[in-house]
């Protein structure tokens, strides 16, 4: 398996324009994360889907932030509209359902918002 | 609700040196316990895991016992190499939530 995958790598965007992050899980794993890392805050989770269902979004920062799992293989995290308080890496993760099984990460997105 | 607390960072050290670097939580319950890596420009990496009390997860030459009594699952190596440069995450994991610490750099010099 070529394990979780993000796209795009880097994206730089101008404030109050729409950004969406996309991520594919390692196939078979029913749980998937979006975590935010900055400097400041650290790693931050954002929500966390299980069987494609949201289960905790409480970390989203604002209403300007939604996330999507349509399906197994595929979710989004979009902003709209960006502010440059949004620069950050954001990194997909997911696992195996169950209390022992590790989270796999993908590679991040650096987001740049001017 | 849980909560996984590392030392402050960076940690510097000389190569060969040895290392620890302390984590404690607090959880309800009996979770399992993760470390993990961060090299630059990429994503965590799984480094060791810990799933009850008494285990100890090993891997690359690092070490980690989970210790119930004192909440305490500190990472430790015996001689740490220039390679070994990077963010340290300890973790819990109750439920299917992973909840992370804030990370600790660790820096190696030559």
């Amino acid at each position: 398996d070529a394990g979780v995958i993000q796209s795009p790598r880097h994206e730089v965007t101008e404030m109050g324009q729409e950004v969406t992050l996309r991520c594919k899980p390692i196939s078979g794993h029913n749980s998937l994360f979006w975590y935010r890392q900055t400097m400041m805050r650290g790693l931050e989770l954002l929500i966390y889907f299980n069987n494609n269902v949201p289960i905790d979004d409480s970390g989203m920062p604002e209403d300007r932030f939604s996330a999507k799992m349509p399906n197994a293989s595929f979710s989004t995290l979009k902003i709209q509209p960006s502010e440059p308080r949004d620069s950050a890496v954001y990194f997909c993760a997911s696992s195996l359902e169950g209390l022992t099984t590790e989270a796999f990460f993908g590679q991040g997105t650096r987001l740049t918002v001017v | 609700g849980n909560s996984v607390t590392q030392m402050e960072g960076p940690v510097t050290l000389s190569e060969e040196a040895f290392l620890t670097i302390n984590c404690t939580y607090t959880a309800t319950g009996y979770p399992s316990l993760f470390w993990y890596v961060q090299y630059p420009g990429e994503g965590l990496q799984l480094l060791l895991k810990a799933t009850k009390a008494d285990d100890k997860g090993s891997n690359k030459g690092f070490e980690a016992t989970y210790r119930k009594e004192t909440t305490s699952f500190h990472l430790e190596k015996g001689s740490v190499q220039v390679s070994d440069s990077a963010v340290y995450f300890c973790a819990l994991k109750q439920g299917n939530m992973l909840t992370f610490g804030g990370g600790t750099r660790l820096m190696v010099k030559p």
